[in-house]
Formats: structure tokens, sequence, C-alpha cells
């Protein structure tokens, strides 16, 4: 088993639409949980970070975290063509970060 | 600067070969992190430096490969012998290094690395 596991798609919405990506981890430590986006040909640029259970928004986004399940998604609300990208889900324990494959989404306008 | 940069931005070098990656974090970082990243998959961790110790090393594929953060800012991430194996994008990250759970790492462009 994969210690951060995503699908990696793609997933397709149209332009308007919600986006919900998803994330499983293994290590029950986990202490922090991030998720970042990645652009063709980019580094990763971080868009939320979440560390509590419960949910979190800023702005069109919203993480989600239930540790009892081992589970963390991100929502994307109004999804906008320039939201296509990967996005990788990051898990961290005391010192180590660990990524997933990530999810690749396609809006179509 | 303001973010985290590293050079050079493409190497190519031929395999057998040994090829040196630099890191300059953002200041005031004290942490900083080296990963590799290969076509479709996310960034694989190599090391992790606090101040300039290796406070973590168990990414490191292999003893071809090793880095140094001499004076606990710019790091160097150096591969021996290189073999077409190790292409991929190298990434350093960088953060404030803090025991809290909010310590958040900040990436670099990265090195595309190529080895004919």
């Amino acid at each position: 088993q994969k210690e951060v596991e995503q699908n990696s798609g793609p997933l397709s919405v149209p332009e308007g639409a919600i986006a919900s990506l998803n994330c499983t981890y293994s290590d029950r430590v986990s202490q922090s949980f991030f998720w970042y986006r990645q652009y063709s040909g980019k580094s990763p640029e971080l868009i939320m970070s979440i560390y509590s259970n419960g949910d979190k928004e800023d702005g069109r986004f919203t993480a989600q975290l239930n540790k009892a399940s081992q589970y963390v998604s991100l929502l994307i609300r109004d999804s906008q063509p320039s939201d296509s990208a990967t996005y990788l889900c990051a898990v961290k324990g005391y010192q180590k970060v660990t990524f997933g494959t990530g999810t690749k989404l396609q809006v179509i306008p | 600067g303001a973010g985290v940069s590293q050079t050079p931005s493409n190497k190519v070098t031929e395999k057998g070969k040994y090829v040196e990656l630099r890191c300059d974090p953002i200041s005031g970082h004290t942490a900083l992190y080296w990963y590799r990243q290969s076509l479709g998959q996310g960034p694989e961790f190599l090391i992790y430096f606090q101040g300039t110790g290796a406070a973590d090393d168990s990414g490191l594929p292999n003893d071809r490969f090793f880095a140094v953060r001499p004076e606990g800012s710019v790091s160097t991430l150096k591969i021996q012998r290189t073999e077409r194996g190790d292409s991929a994008v190298y990434l350093c990250a960088s953060s404030f290094g803090t025991s809290k759970g909010t310590d958040t790492q900040y990436f670099g462009p990265g090195t595309r690395l190529t080895v004919l």
C-alpha cells in the first residue's frame, strides 16, 4: 500500500462545476496535510494546508480532513479552465513530507 | 530573492559523469528538502536538512547521491557516476523548520537533469 494514494485521473469537469479531489494516507501519526497545484513543467505551488479535522475554506477552495478515516479532500468551487493542473496531496509526519502521485484535473470551457 | 532558487535550470550530461545541483533557500528558512520528480509521479523525498545537518537522508537511492549544506543556507546535491535512470526534475524546497505541524514548504523551480 502506498503511503499517500490519489486517483491519477484525469478528472474532467465543466467550467463552473465543483471539482472534488480525494486522497488517502496510511500513516496514522501524520500531523499536517497539504494540497499543491502543479502546472505542466512547473514546480508545485501550495494551495491549502489543513491540520485539524473538519473543513477549511479559502476562496473557491475547501480542504476537508478526516483523521479517523485517514482521508483528505479538496473541493474547488466554480471551476475555471485556469484550474486545469495536477493536484498533489502531501502528508507530513514529524519531519518528512510524502507526496501522492497527483490527480490531473481538466476543466472544460 | 523572495523565493527558492535553483541552478542550473537544465543540465544535460553523459552517463558516468558527475553533476552538482544547487539550491538557495528562502532567507530565514532553516529547513531544506530535496526531492526528485519523474514524469507522471509526485515528488519523491530524497533528503532533509535542519540547519547544516542532514536530519533525514533515508530517501537517497544509493551512495552515488550525496548532499551538503555547509553553512546552513545554500545546499548542493551531488550525483556521482550518473545513470540514465537519474534523469528527472530535482526539486528543492525550504521552510522555517519549526517543530509545529504548520511548517510549510515552498518549492524552487527545479533542475531538469537529463543523462544521455
